[in-house]
C-alpha cells in the first residue's frame, strides 16, 4: 500500500463548478499536510498547508481529518487556470522535511 | 527572485553512459532534496542533504546512483552507468527551517537512456 493514495483522475469540469479531491495517508504519525500542484510539464509549487482546524485561501480550502487519515482539497468557481495536477503531500515524521508525495489527480477545467 | 536551477534541463543519452545532473539551491537554504518523477511512480526521494551531509540516500539505487554536495551552492546527482530504467524527471529542491516544509523545485531535468 503505498504511504498516500489518490485518484489520479483526470477530473473534468467546467468553469465556475466546485471539485473537491481527497487522497488517504497510512503514517499515523504524520505531523504535516500539504497540497502542492504541478502543471504540465514543470516542477510541483506548495499551493496551501493543511491544519488541523482546516484552512481556507480564496476558493481553496483544505481539511484534514486525522481520525480517518484523509486530507481533501475542495476548490470553488473552478478557472481555467486552476487546470493542473494537484498533488497530496504528507510530512514522513522520521526525518525533518522529508516529504512524501501521491502520484497527484489531474483536474482539466473547460470552457 | 530566488529560484533553484538545474543543468542541464534535458539529456538523451545512450545506455552505459555517465550522467551526471547538477542543482544549485537557493542561497540560504541549508537542506536539498533530489526527486525522481515517472508517470507510474509520481515524485520517489532518491536522496537529501542537510547542510551539505547525507541524511537519507535510501530511495537511491546504490550500484549506479551516487549524490554529492561539494559546497553549499552546488549538489550532484550521477549516474554510472546508465540504463533506460532511468529515463525520468530528476528534481532537486531545496527548504531551511526558515521554510518550514515548504520545498523550493527547480525546473528538474528531463533524462531520456536509450
Amino acid at each position: 500500500r503505498k504511504e498516500v493514495e489518490q485518484d489520479p483522475g483526470p477530473f473534468n469540469v467546467p468553469e465556475g463548478a466546485t471539485v473537491a479531491f481527497n487522497c488517504t495517508y497510512s503514517n499515523s504519525a504524520s505531523q504535516s499536510f500539504f497540497w502542492y500542484r504541478q502543471d504540465c510539464r514543470k516542477e510541483p509549487k506548495l499551493l496551501m498547508s493543511v491544519y488541523s482546524s482546516g484552512n481556507e485561501d480564496g476558493r481553496f480550502t483544505a481539511q484534514l481529518n486525522r481520525a480517518s487519515q484523509y486530507i481533501s482539497l475542495l476548490i470553488r468557481d473552478s478557472k481555467l487556470s486552476d487546470s493542473a495536477t494537484y498533488l497530496c503531500v504528507v510530512n514522513d515524521d522520521t526525518g525533518f522535511q522529508k516529504l512524501v508525495f501521491g502520484t497527484g489527480t489531474r483536474l482539466l477545467v473547460s470552457p | 527572485d530566488a529560484r533553484v536551477t538545474q543543468t542541464p534541463r534535458h539529456k538523451v543519452t545512450e545506455m552505459g553512459q555517465e550522467v551526471t545532473m547538477r542543482c544549485q539551491p537557493i542561497l540560504g537554504h541549508n537542506t536539498v532534496f533530489w526527486y525522481r518523477q515517472t508517470m507510474m511512480q509520481g515524485l520517489e526521494l532518491l536522496a537529501y542533504f542537510r547542510n551539505r551531509a547525507p541524511l537519507d540516500d535510501s530511495g537511491m539505487p546504490k550500484d549506479r546512483f551516487s549524490a554529492e554536495m561539494p559546497d553549499a551552492t552546488l549538489a550532484t546527482l550521477k549516474i554510472q552507468p546508465s540504463e533506460p530504467r532511468d529515463s525520468a524527471v530528476y528534481f532537486c529542491a531545496s527548504g531551511s527551517q526558515d521554510t518550514y516544509n515548504e520545498q523550493f523545485f527547480g525546473p528538474g531535468t528531463r533524462l531520456t537512456v536509450l
